[in-house]
């Protein structure tokens, strides 16, 4: 089962940040922090993931705190085509082959 | 690179028909999943091929789905009969395996309407 917690929606202005939450406080020490999105009618796209550094590529960046137990994936940008569903996911290191356990995610509404 | 294709993209079908639906990986990928979202609910699990073989296949709702990697390329998921809860959207994935950190790229799915 799902083991993250996300606000259901959140809103955001074109052109503004949008910072998206997540708790994860029963987190071990080998388990990462995934982000994956999915735009209406596609399927899921990966974003980025962490294990306790603040990781920073192309699309987004991800700050994890000091005790792990949150995170924020952070579009600098926010642009009408990131209107997603945001999920944040939580998996085990050193085991490539491990589902993915998706929850409900968070719906970002990027307005105009 | 081409990324992971489904086909159908979409498929309705009549209780207790048959359905097939195939995915084909990134070229190269060993690991290959199927997911479902039925409707109202979130993404599930259904299983894991490695190659070939199945590595999980604790997703799998009951007997009614059968998934096959025959050669350890494209994969074939059936649905027979098919039920009306069977309604969803069905998503493969694909990883590289081999020991490396197992990012999951995702198909566009097959969503299936059971009539």
């Amino acid at each position: 089962d799902a083991k993250t917690t996300q606000p259901p929606s959140m809103d955001c202005a074109e052109g503004r940040a949008a910072n998206l939450p997540c708790n994860h406080s029963t987190i071990s020490g080998n388990e990462y922090v995934y982000w994956y999105r999915q735009i209406h009618s596609q399927g899921p796209q990966y974003i980025i993931h962490g294990l306790k550094n603040n990781e920073t590529n192309e699309m987004a960046s991800l700050i994890i705190t000091e005790d792990r137990k949150s995170s924020t994936l952070i579009l600098p940008h926010a642009t009408l085509r990131d209107t997603a569903v945001y999920y944040c996911i939580v998996r085990m290191m050193n085991t490539g082959f491990q589902k993915l356990v998706f929850g409900t995610g968070t719906r970002l509404l990027v307005s105009p | 690179e081409a990324g992971v294709t489904q086909f159908p993209s979409h498929s309705v079908i009549e209780k207790g028909q048959t359905v097939t639906l195939r995915c084909d990986p990134i070229s190269g990928h060993d690991n290959l999943y199927w997911y479902r979202r039925v409707m109202g609910k979130e993404i599930k699990f259904l299983l894991h091929f490695v190659k070939e073989s199945k590595q999980d296949e604790s997703g799998m709702p009951n007997n009614r789905f059968l998934a096959e990697r025959t050669g350890g390329t494209y994969s074939t998921l059936k649905v027979q009969p098919a039920e009306l809860e069977d309604s969803g959207v069905y998503f493969c994935a694909s990883s590289p395996g081999g020991g490396r950190m197992d990012t999951q790229y995702f198909g566009p799915g097959t969503r299936l309407t059971v009539l």
